[in-house]
């Protein structure tokens, strides 16, 4: 099956500094790509929609100018957290969906990268 | 906007019982996909099983079944047999059907169901 890496799995950070997850579909070309947040105990929250080539959606209430997304090739989308604080500690999930295959609607998961701001 | 809601924040089942995880769902589409979702402690999100909301045959996979009734926009997971495994949280979620090589196709989740399977 479609494989999704994501890297760091876990950070750690000063406050004020800033962090880049990346997001990589391993065996498939993800045209699409989407972050989520994940508070703990808690649901995930879309963040944003990255597609390839063009300027990520965001969600409203979320700050692009916070969190920077780059979805430069169709393998690899960055999350950057700029001038990172403490309520930015959280979990963050990115997933991809190749849209030119039949079952459009699959959807892999990556598996999380944990965000420290200390 | 389409919402989920899943109205079991814990539930627990003995091993080698049945329990049901309800999940209801509001949305003005006709054409969407419903999916339950499984997170252990790993946090890895699991595709547990899906259903297209066209089809009104149930989708099953092995000891998941759901039961899809579209006219009251409701969702639950069956799952048979538990397993000291099926142990995590669980998430309903919706997604809005997506043309073939459409942009979107982002998921909405509900609030999770956390099982625990008792030996």
């Amino acid at each position: 099956g479609a494989v999704v890496s994501q890297h760091p799995s876990w950070v750690i950070c000063k406050s004020g500094t800033s962090v880049k997850i990346e997001c990589r579909s391993l065996d498939f070309q993800a045209t699409t790509m989407f972050w989520y947040r994940q508070f703990p105990k808690q649901s995930l929250m879309l963040m944003a929609t990255s597609n390839e080539g063009s300027k990520a959606t965001y969600e409203q209430g979320v700050e692009k100018d916070k969190f920077l997304i780059n979805h430069a090739s169709l393998t690899l989308s960055t999350l950057t957290v700029t001038s990172a604080h403490p309520e930015d500690s959280s979990f963050y999930i990115c997933s991809a969906r190749d849209p030119q295959t039949s079952g459009s609607y699959e959807q892999y998961f990556g598996p999380g990268t944990r965000l420290t701001v200390t | 906007a389409q919402t989920v809601t899943q109205s079991q924040p814990e539930m627990s089942v003995q091993e080698a019982e049945t329990v049901t995880l309800s999940c209801t769902y509001d949305t003005s589409e006709n054409n969407y996909y419903l999916f339950w979702y499984k997170q252990p402690p790993s946090r890895q999100m699991i595709l547990v099983i899906r259903q297209e909301a066209y089809k009104q045959q149930n989708a099953t996979e092995n000891r998941f079944s759901v039961n899809f009734q579209k006219a009251a926009k409701s969702f639950s997971l069956k799952i048979s047999d538990s397993q000291l495994g099926d142990t995590a949280m669980y998430f309903c979620a919706f997604m809005k059907h997506v043309n073939y090589g459409g942009s979107q196709g982002n998921l909405i989740f509900g609030k999770g169901t956390k099982l625990s399977v008792k030996p």
